[in-house]
């Protein structure tokens, strides 16, 4: 069941520009969490927000809830060469507090 | 990918053979996870534990079979009857399964095991 839906699908900018991924989901959450990929590689923990939270920071990374809208967006900025990678989101529905549903990703490159 | 490991890294298979990707960690995590990706998706769970002895088919269970006899341990049979097997499979601890208002906790995960049905 694949609650969180990403866009864009993939995206395609310049060193030193910011990036921003926008993720929509569907039932009421505890919590939502951003994780990176790289090609071939596993998945790393970027960030979570809970649901009574709004924005979070760190470091180059801004991630925004609106449980009004059931949305959430990762702006990345100035971004680098090595950013480029997948970006997932991951709900945490509240009807089951353990498991995480996966967006299909978005596709970052960042081009030198 | 620090503290979970998995083996193989590329894994070979011919149809109708019955196949075990091992996944350890040395976190002491008690929650498990096992998720498979399919090129340009996200990912889709397929088992999960809450603690050792224990666990729980998740979205994509067929086909796949699990044990959790050690807190460490967490290895995945993909059989035969699972009709399409050629994916990229990730394993995946937490701390804890999660809690009540809080929901789980961020997931550490292995490197993944890519498996190919000749």
């Amino acid at each position: 069941s694949q609650q969180g839906e990403e866009d864009p699908q993939a995206l395609s900018i310049q060193e030193g520009e910011n990036a921003t991924m926008n993720c929509s989901y569907k039932t009421s959450i505890n919590n939502l969490q951003w994780y990176r990929q790289n090609s071939g590689r596993g998945l790393v923990h970027l960030i979570l927000i809970r649901s009574n939270e709004r924005e979070k920071h760190s470091g180059r990374l801004r991630v925004t809830l609106d449980t009004s809208k059931k949305s959430s967006s990762l702006l990345i900025t100035a971004s680098r060469a090595a950013d480029t990678a997948s970006y997932f989101c991951a709900t945490v529905p509240r009807s089951n507090t353990g498991k995480l549903i996966f967006g299909q990703g978005t596709t970052l490159q960042v081009k030198p | 990918d620090g503290g979970i490991t998995q083996s193989p890294k590329y894994l070979f298979r011919k149809e109708g053979q019955n196949v075990t990707l091992s996944c350890e960690q040395n976190l002491n995590h008690d929650a498990m996870y096992w998720y498979r990706q399919d090129p340009g998706q996200g990912l889709r769970l397929i088992y999960y534990s809450q603690i050792v002895n224990d666990f729980q088919k998740g979205d994509i269970a067929e086909g796949y079979s699990v044990s959790r006899e050690k807190k460490e341990s967490f290895p995945l049979t993909v059989t035969s009857a699972q009709k399409n097997p050629t994916a990229f499979y990730l394993c995946a601890s937490s701390p804890i399964f999660g809690q009540p208002g809080q929901g789980a906790h961020e997931q550490f995960f292995g490197p993944g095991t890519r498996l190919t049905v000749l």
